[in-house]
C-alpha cells in the first residue's frame, strides 16, 4: 500500500513552454502533498507544501507564479513550471501523507520523480 | 535554524554492518526519518523513529536515537549488494504540517 506515482516520469521540453508534472496517490487518500526539487548529488528541496482544496504554501524563494501547484482532489496534485528555462531543469519529486490520525499520519511517501530537461 | 547533516560517503563489503550517521540541530524535532534513493529513482522510506524513543529495530535495520546529542543512526546488518543506494536522514517538526528538512545524503558503495 501507500504507493505514490508521477507522470511524467521525463519530459524534454524547449525554452519558453510549460510542463505539467502530475502526482497520484493510488491506493490512499493524501490531505496533503509535498513537491520537492532535486539537483545532481544533492538533496531535497521542498519548494511548496500542498493542502486539497486550498492554495499551496511556497518556501521562501521559490515563485509562486513560475511553479504552479493546484491540489484538486485527494488523490492528485500537479505542479506547471511555467515558461520553463534551462536552469529550471532538474528531478522534481512529490510525496503525500494521509494526513492527521491514524499510525500512518507521520509517514511521508515518494513518488518517483519526474526528470525535466529544459533546452 | 533547522539544519541536518550526514557524511557524505560510505564504503562496505558485503557481509559486514553498514553504520550510517545523521546530526541534526532543532530540539524540537518528533519524528526521524530514514529514505533510500536508488539511483534515478524516488525515494522509498526505510524506517522512523519517534524522538522519545532510543532504538528501532525492523529486520536488518537499527536506528539508534540519542536525543541529547541530536544524534541518529541507521545500522544494516549483513550489508549487500543491493542496499548500494543514497541515504536520506531526515526530521520533522512539531506544527509543522509534516514538513521534511532532509540531510545532505551518504552514498553507501558495498564491495563485493
Amino acid at each position: 500500500g501507500a504507493v505514490v506515482s508521477q507522470h511524467p516520469s521525463r519530459v524534454i521540453c524547449k525554452s519558453g513552454t510549460s510542463v505539467k508534472i502530475e502526482c497520484r496517490s493510488l491506493d490512499f487518500q493524501a490531505t496533503t502533498m509535498f513537491w520537492y526539487r532535486q539537483f545532481p548529488k544533492q538533496s531535497l528541496m521542498l519548494m511548496a507544501t500542498s493542502n486539497e482544496g486550498s492554495k499551496a504554501t511556497y518556501e521562501q524563494g521559490v515563485e509562486k507564479d513560475k511553479f504552479l501547484i493546484n491540489h484538486a482532489s485527494l488523490t492528485l496534485s500537479t505542479l506547471t513550471v511555467t515558461s520553463a528555462h534551462p536552469e529550471d531543469s532538474s528531478f522534481y519529486i512529490c510525496s503525500a501523507t494521509f494526513g492527521p490520525g491514524g499510525t500512518s499520519e507521520y509517514e511521508q511517501y515518494f513518488g518517483p520523480g519526474t526528470r525535466l530537461t529544459v533546452t | 535554524g533547522e539544519d541536518v547533516e550526514q557524511s557524505l560517503f560510505l564504503s562496505v563489503r558485503e557481509g559486514d554492518s553498514s553504520v550510517i550517521n545523521c546530526t541534526y540541530t532543532d530540539s524540537s524535532s518528533t519524528y526521524l526519518y530514514w529514505y533510500k534513493q536508488e539511483p534515478g529513482a524516488g525515494l522509498q522510506l526505510l524506517t522512523y523513529i519517534f524522538s522519545n524513543m532510543d532504538m528501532k529495530q525492523d529486520q536488518r535495520l537499527t536506528v539508534l536515537l540519542n536525543k541529547k546529542d541530536k544524534h541518529l543512526s541507521l545500522r544494516i546488518a549483513d550489508t549487500q549488494t543491493g542496499d548500494s543506494a543514497i541515504y536520506f536522514c531526515a526530521e520533522s517538526m512539531n506544527n509543522q504540517g509534516g514538513k521534511l528538512i532532509f540531510g545532505q545524503g551518504t552514498e553507501l558503495s558495498v564491495k563485493p
